[in-house]
């Protein structure tokens, strides 16, 4: 089951912040959320599983609401170098995962 | 550490024929996955591969298959090959469980005529 993600696209200047929304309708397992640019393979951005634990390596916060089965992604004080397209994948228990239509991030000088 | 890598990267096929694509994971991961990019749907899981077992298998059809050797590395084979299948496949590997971070490599541009 496709997650859906919100929204589509989103253009900020440097310094501002926005939110990446990824929701599904079953319940999950774990949310990961990655970055892919132009031309590039997605690289891993952060895993959040069901009971709270995180994993992530950047500098990036993230939230599961595990009763929503939602998940949002803070891009905080944002930077040139968080352009790129930004994908939720959702696990089930059957640890499948399945992959979100992406949300284009365009952060101008 | 080398990374992930995906040969070959570039490849031109026509509708029937059949494609090997390989993946070698970084060193020391056991957990290979398969993804397919197409810009009409996005990214979909294929299959995982631990330990030379299939654990986890996508919704695509049987001609697509794949297998894992004794060293990690792992193929993906996609017999009769149709226009559809033009995409980017993407591999990525992962130390161990399904919670690990997944590394991807670049990737193989799969074209077919």
């Amino acid at each position: 089951q496709q997650p859906v993600q919100s929204p589509q696209a989103v253009i900020l200047r440097e310094g501002e912040d926005a939110v990446i929304n990824c929701s599904s309708s079953k319940a999950l397992y774990s949310v990961h959320w990655y970055r892919q640019k132009h031309g590039e393979a997605p690289v891993f951005l952060m895993i959040l599983l069901k009971g709270g634990e995180q994993k992530g390596h950047e500098k990036i916060s993230a939230s599961f609401n595990e009763k929503k089965q939602q998940s949002s992604l803070y891009l905080t004080a944002s930077q040139l170098s968080y352009s790129g397209t930004y994908f939720c994948g959702t696990a089930e228990y059957d640890y499948k995962l399945s992959f979100g239509a992406g949300t284009t991030v365009t952060v101008r000088a | 550490k080398a990374g992930v890598t995906q040969t070959p990267r570039y490849l031109i096929k026509t509708r029937g024929q059949q494609v090997t694509l390989s993946c070698s994971p970084i060193s020391g991961h056991r957990s290979v996955s398969w993804y397919q990019q197409t810009p009409g749907q996005g990214l979909q899981f294929l299959f995982e591969y631990f330990s030379e077992t299939q654990r986890n298998k996508g919704n695509f059809p049987g001609r697509f298959s794949g297998r894992q050797f004794s060293n990690s590395r792992s193929e993906m084979n996609v017999s009769t090959l149709e226009l559809g299948d033009s995409a980017l496949y993407l591999c990525a590997s992962s130390l161990e469980v399904h919670t690990d971070t997944q590394y991807f490599g670049p990737g193989t541009r799969l074209t077919v005529l």
